[in-house]
């Protein structure tokens, strides 16, 4: 089954500070790539993602992911955070082809972030 | 606008007590699921469906059901609710192997 981890729960960064979470996947090909954010009392958000090609992914709100297939890892960095980057991040896979198992979502358990000013 | 709707925000109720949440998408997709988030668990899925009259048990269904009569809805039932169903709720629709859309969560306490 596949699964993803997400190793650090919360973690603390000083405003213009450069940013690296890390999310590794367990699956037996390449799935698709995924990184939301959440902020408070929200939804989640999709940052960018990752299907194919470049293994540089650039995203919204100044993000970016690099996938390593070697590492099983898909880590979200921004260069400078901005104090309205505080959120939780979650990593997530999916299958990339349809299954029995509805294509679903499996999410890490997430990374809490605090922006200090 | 592309969304997601779910309703309530924001719901208190007793053990016991047979509630609805209701989830609607407005962008045609086949896959809809419906996902309960704690802390320290991320986000789990609970059911999914396939498409209209195609469902099937996530990776913790218990407790729960849905149903899935039109393509753009999908509530999701709590037939005797327990405060451990006590968590945040996301309704989530998707177009084949793409990104999820999520609605804006469903905070249900269950006393």
């Amino acid at each position: 089954a596949q699964s993803v981890t997400q190793p650090d729960i919360h973690i603390t960064v000083s405003e213009g500070a450069s940013l690296e979470l890390r999310c590794n996947y367990s699956y037996g090909a390449t799935p698709y790539l995924f990184w939301y954010v959440q902020s408070p009392g929200q939804g989640l958000q999709l940052l960018l993602k990752y299907f194919s090609g470049d293994t540089l992914v650039q995203g919204i709100k100044g993000f970016e992911a690099e996938f390593k297939r070697s590492q099983s890892s898909f880590n979200l960095r921004k260069p400078s955070v901005h104090w309205s980057d505080a959120a939780e991040y979650f990593c997530a896979v999916a299958l990339t082809r349809v299954t029995g198992g509805g294509n679903k979502l499996t999410f890490g358990t997430g990374t809490q972030l605090k922006v200090e000013l | 606008e592309a969304q997601v709707t779910q309703n309530p925000r924001y719901l208190i109720t007793v053990t016991g007590k047979k509630l609805t949440v209701t989830c609607s998408q407005n962008m045609n997709h086949e896959y809809m699921s419906w996902y309960r988030q704690d802390p320290g668990l991320g986000l789990r899925q609970i059911y999914y469906s396939m498409n209209v009259e195609v469902t099937d048990k996530g990776d913790v269904p218990e407790g729960y059901k849905v149903s899935r009569k039109e393509k753009r809805n999908f509530p999701l039932i709590l037939e005797s609710p327990s405060p451990n169903q006590t968590s945040l709720y996301f309704c989530a629709s998707r177009t084949g192997p793409t990104e999820a859309f999520f609605g804006q969560g469903t905070r249900l306490t269950v006393v």
